[in-house]
């Protein structure tokens, strides 16, 4: 298996909702990240997770809280998010930590906040 | 933190013709730079990457060249087919570690028949 899988494909919620995103890969790959995308913007790191471990914060907002079960699976929880929070949610793996890793990208999950 | 800039951001050239879309960085302990294309609602797809040891890499009609020197880095594309009209992501990292991306701000790249 050579793809990272993302649940589900889009996600309505409102302000006062609690959900989650989920990211998934097989190819034994110990680093997987979270990226946020705007529309007509690039991909923004909000966390890295490296041997189930979070190495890396962007100073994201404490409404996203990741977690990383085992090696193969990352979790974002969302809670009281705001309209701005809109966005394309894309998750990556790579063979990691070494020097320097491809990163392969989920198809994302479309998040709209009302 | 590490920033990339990004060159030119709408690019339409003729098909067939070739395109040249270049980036810069500013810190100099990057040393992996990939290059992603993305179509309209899809997943970036990694289609070239370099490491700071090696100053060109070709890949069939696609080439990226590195100037570690100067901090910049540029995608080539020859021959260019309508299916090649996409947005275009440079971006740069340090590597080592489960590093984070830095991307560029992307270049539509529009194919004109």
């Amino acid at each position: 298996d050579t793809e990272v899988t993302q649940t589900p494909k889009h996600l309505v919620m409102g302000m006062t909702n609690k959900k989650s995103l989920k990211c998934e890969q097989h190819m034994g790959h110990r680093a997987m990240y979270w990226y946020k995308q705007k529309a007509k913007k690039p991909p923004e790191l909000m966390f890295v997770y490296s041997y189930e471990k979070l190495s890396i914060n962007e100073s994201v907002p404490s409404r996203f809280s990741p977690e990383c079960p085992n090696s193969s699976l990352l979790n974002l929880h969302l809670h009281a998010l705001q309209p701005e929070d809109s966005a394309l949610y894309l998750c990556a793996s790579s063979q990691g930590p070494s020097s320097p890793e491809t990163q392969y990208f989920g198809p994302g999950t479309r998040l709209t906040v009302l | 933190g590490e920033n990339v800039e990004q060159h030119p951001s709408t690019l339409s050239v003729q098909e067939g013709d070739s395109a040249v879309i270049k980036c810069t960085y500013s810190d100099s302990a990057s040393n992996y730079f990939p290059w992603y294309k993305q179509e309209l609602g899809k997943r970036p797809q990694l289609i070239i990457d370099i490491r700071s040891n090696v100053g060109e890499k070709k890949d069939q009609r696609i080439a990226v060249t590195l100037n570690k020197t100067a901090k910049h880095f540029s995608l080539h594309i020859t021959e260019t087919q309508p299916e090649d009209s996409a947005v275009y992501f440079c971006a740069a990292s340090r590597g080592g570690g489960a590093d984070g991306l830095t991307f560029g701000k992307g270049t539509h790249l529009i194919i004109q028949p």
